[in-house]
């Protein structure tokens, strides 16, 4: 069954504390993996498609790496505006998206 | 470019009522999916349509039904409400929904039914 898993639920950081999400998954035929990031009351906002095992991509303070099982994105020196649910869905054969239910992240001051 | 827009984006219902939502997609975007959004079951994929066509459907009883007209707006229509029905109900638009098309989602509808 195809699934997708996020980690940890929670993450509290402070302020230039980096730390990796992890999303592990289980599909055949993995098409593309994609992060969001969502605010309160929005819908997900597109942060990076990455496609095949050792791909690497950048965007400000995140980096987002994929491998055969997972995939990891990497905040930076996080600051108090990264903080929302991020999530990661795969696509699969048959353009269907699996999401994970998403890693809350807070970063205080 | 204008974004993914959704209307109501607030809607209060009670239970046997029945509702339909509207997603107007970027311009040029062919391919339109809903997703139910719940505290405790994150993102479920509903349905896709492209070309006013349903392409994909996912696991949801047949009162969840939608369509997509000739200029790619889509509409949800959900019958006879139910209680675990209150969700956030968000429409993601792609160029043409293939591999390699990222999603772009609206603000999503607030369904609330008592």
């Amino acid at each position: 069954e195809d699934q997708v898993t996020q980690s940890p639920e929670a993450l509290r950081l402070q302020e230039g504390e980096s730390s990796s999400l992890n999303c592990s998954y289980t599909v055949s035929g993995l098409r593309g993996l994609f992060w969001y990031r969502q605010d309160p009351g929005k819908g997900p906002e597109f942060l990076f498609t990455l496609y095949s095992a050792g791909e690497e991509k950048e965007k400000e303070r995140l980096k987002a790496t994929l491998t055969k099982k997972e995939s990891f994105l990497h905040i930076t020196a996080p600051k108090p505006e990264d903080s929302a649910t991020y999530l990661c869905a795969v696509q699969a054969p048959g353009n269907q998206f699996y999401f994970g239910t998403g890693t809350s992240l807070t970063v205080i001051p | 470019k204008a974004g993914v827009t959704q209307t109501p984006r607030y809607l209060i219902k009670t239970r046997g009522q029945q509702v339909t939502l509207s997603c107007s997609p970027i311009s040029g975007h062919r391919s339109v999916s809903w997703y139910q959004q719940t505290p405790g079951q994150g993102l479920q994929f509903l349905f896709e349509y492209f070309s006013e066509t349903q392409r994909n459907k996912g696991n949801f009883p047949g009162r969840f039904s939608g369509r997509q007209f000739s200029n790619s707006r889509s509409e949800m229509n959900v019958s006879t409400l139910e209680l675990g029905d209150s969700a956030l109900y968000l429409c993601a638009s792609s160029l043409s929904g293939d591999s390699y098309n990222e999603q772009f989602f609206g603000p999503g509808t607030r369904l609330t039914v008592l």
